[in-house]
């Protein structure tokens, strides 16, 4: 079974840092690439940044650009995101995401999310 | 960078009833599929309607009265028939854009 689990969410001050993770298991992790997306608080998704299965190609939204960095461990089966320079638009719920394969980057399989509050 | 609009906002319909979600993209689509998600409150999206080079699928245990279909910059997800599960918000989605959902609520 397939299955993402977040963890690494919680409060912190604006200007601050977080580092999230995502635990992968059922799947061999290092032949997908692997996406965050986040939902503020009563709003829509958006997408936030990818990275493909080797790790050699991230991508991200304009708006953290910069200030977050996707990245991920294949021997561990584990994605990361290092939040920086964090702001309260950056409230959110956080979800790993996998990509299927030769797709318009669609999403098979979801995490629970960790929610992320920025506020001082 | 591409912009997915949907319409409407909400949709109020009864169990039964046949729903018409649509999504309009700010310009033609490369790639002539979309994506379709279900996000019931307090949970996670749920693939519905998925693309790939070649072709348009139903994800897996996803019931067949959900369908996609569209071109260029129109795009429709359809219900045929609503069940009570049904209810809830649908956003569709194509690389890094996604929609701004439409909620279908119980008339």
């Amino acid at each position: 079974e397939v299955q993402l689990v977040e963890s690494g969410g919680g409060l912190v001050q604006p200007g601050g840092s977080l580092r999230l993770s995502c635990a992968a298991s059922g799947f061999t992790f290092s032949r997908y690439w692997m996406s965050w997306v986040r939902q503020a608080p009563g709003k829509g998704l958006e997408w936030v940044a990818n990275i493909k299965e080797d790790g050699s190609v991230q991508n991200y939204v304009d708006s953290v650009k910069g200030r977050f960095t996707i990245s991920r461990d294949n021997a561990k089966n584990s994605l990361y995101l290092q939040m920086d320079s964090l702001r309260a638009d950056d409230t959110a719920v956080y979800y790993c995401a996998r990509e299927i394969p030769a797709s318009t980057a669609s999403f098979d399989y979801w995490g629970q999310g960790t929610l992320v509050t920025v506020s001082s | 960078e591409i912009v997915l609009t949907q319409s409407p906002g909400t949709l109020s319909l009864s169990p039964g009833e046949r729903a018409t979600l649509s999504c309009r993209a700010s310009q033609r689509l490369s790639i002539n599929y979309l994506a379709w998600y279900q996000q019931k409150r307090g949970q996670a999206p749920r693939l519905l309607i998925y693309s790939t080079s070649s072709a348009s699928s139903r994800a897996t245990g996803v019931p067949d009265r959900f369908s996609g279909s569209g071109s260029g910059t129109d795009f429709t997800l359809t219900i045929s028939r609503l069940e009570p599960e049904d209810f809830a918000v649908y956003y569709c989605q194509q690389y890094g854009a996604f929609g701004q959902g439409t909620k279908v609520e119980i008339k």
